[in-house]
């Protein structure tokens, strides 16, 4: 079963906008993890938020924690071409659980 | 250093056929995780270890599918009987320990034919 989901499944915007993605999950949790994958194969990590921790940045991505709502958000400012990739949260309870992701596209 | 590294990095069998696939993590990662991408799906978890055990097997679709990683290090996932329905990317994590960052190999893109 899946554990974290990604809203919106797909998401284009033009170069220099922010772009928002969310994620829900189902169980509690000790902290939750987004990833990017560029087309082709394995996920890069990008921030881990801990279940104690309300926001946290690095460089120009936010991410909010919910736990009370079971949600996530992570917020890409002034997006670039490069950002175009898909996005996944997860939480980990032993193994990790990812959702099908947001397809973020960023146009030129 | 050097990252998580999997082979081969695409495999083309038959139905019907065994294929087994490599994974090395990072050296110290005690943790490893082996996942399925089918294309525009997110990873779909098989299997994960801790050391030289399989903490939890529960995303192993059926008995055709078997992993090992016999002295805590690199781990090997076999499938036997190959069907169409098992092509797919297979992606291998690595952590320092369990709920930690996870940093993935490139996968190994397997199709049957």
């Amino acid at each position: 079963s899946q554990q974290g989901e990604e809203d919106p499944q797909a998401l284009s915007i033009q170069e220099g906008e922010n772009a928002t993605m969310n994620c829900s999950y189902k169980t509690s949790i000790n902290n939750l993890q987004w990833y990017r994958q560029n087309s082709g194969r394995g996920l890069v990590h990008l921030i881990l938020i801990r279940s104690n921790e309300r926001e946290k940045h690095s460089g120009r991505l936010r991410v909010t924690l919910d736990t009370s709502k079971k949600s996530s958000s992570l917020l890409i400012t002034a997006s670039r071409a490069a950002d175009t990739a898909s996005y996944f949260c997860a939480t980990p309870s032993g193994d990790m659980r990812f959702g099908a992701g947001t397809r973020l596209t960023v146009k030129p | 250093g050097a990252g998580v590294s999997q082979t081969p990095s695409n495999k083309v069998t038959e139905k019907g056929k065994y294929v087994e696939l490599r994974c090395d993590p990072i050296s110290g990662h005690t943790a490893l995780y082996w996942y399925r991408q089918s294309l525009g799906q997110g990873p779909e978890f098989l299997i994960y270890f801790q050391g030289t055990g399989a903490a939890d097997d529960s995303g192993l679709p059926n008995d055709r599918f078997f992993a090992v990683r016999p002295e805590g290090s690199v781990s090997t996932l076999k499938i036997q009987r190959t069907e169409r329905g098992d092509s797919a990317v297979y992606l291998c994590a690595s952590s320092l320990e369990r709920e930690l960052t996870q940093y993935f190999g490139p996968g190994t893109r397997l199709t049957v034919l």
